[in-house]
């Protein structure tokens, strides 16, 4: 069956530092993926996306990096602020839209 | 503000009640979905329509559920005969059926019920 794995273990940082996040699926061929941010009681908020036939994308201090060999995709945020602290959530996407959500991984940057 | 709404935002039920969730979708979209998101865990999967037409519903979706989307615009989920189980958040999330398939979804601030 189709799973994705995050890391499943909170990801503490300092200011400042990158945070790395890694997204691992298998059983899957995606279109698409993205990732989304979501704070507590909160709906999640679209941040990037990147097609199986792009290698990475970029905007502002965030990175995206998909490996469909490795059936892997990295999130990158660059000069991590304490802002940025919440749930980042992977989704695998399909041509009907349909996304699978992989369990999420929180980022804590402390100031 | 144009986003997606949904509403209520809080529902407590007893177990046994029928329970029914409004989703209001961006205006423009045609593609509405519905998930849900239990603690610690991601959204998961639970029917889509594409205007009025219901494409695809997942195997979570007992026959103790049901959507609607009878004009294309705003969804209602009834979840009939409450269980203890059924307690999580559900989100609707819209998006724009976009050229070669990718598209961004919008989701809303959810609903989170709780079944005593």
């Amino acid at each position: 069956s189709q799973k994705i794995e995050q890391n499943s273990e909170a990801l503490n940082i300092q200011e400042g530092k990158t945070a790395t996040l890694t997204c691992n699926y298998t059983n899957y061929s995606p279109a698409y993926l993205q990732w989304y941010r979501q704070d507590p009681g909160r709906g999640p908020v679209f941040l990037l996306l990147i097609r199986e036939n792009e290698k990475e994308k970029r905007k502002e201090r965030l990175k995206v990096t998909f490996d469909t060999t490795l059936k892997q995709s990295l999130f990158h945020i660059t000069a991590s602020q304490p802002a940025d602290s919440a749930t980042y959530l992977c989704a695998l996407g399909s041509n009907t839209g349909k996304l699978i959500f992989g369990q999420g991984t929180t980022l804590q940057v402390k100031p | 503000d144009t986003g997606v709404s949904q509403d209520p935002r809080h529902k407590i039920t007893k177990r046994g009640q029928n329970v029914t969730f409004r989703c209001d979708p961006i205006s423009e979209h045609n593609r509405l979905y519905w998930y849900r998101q239990t603690l610690g865990q991601g959204p998961e999967f639970l029917t889509y329509f594409q205007n009025e037409a219901q494409l695809e519903k997942s195997r979570l979706l007992s026959d103790r559920f049901s959507a609607e989307r009878p004009k294309g615009s705003f969804s209602t989920l009834e979840i009939q005969r409450t269980e203890q189980g059924d307690s999580a958040m559900y989100l609707c999330a819209s998006s724009l059926d976009g050229k070669g398939g990718a598209e961004t979804q919008y989701f809303g601030p959810g609903t989170r019920l709780l079944v005593l």
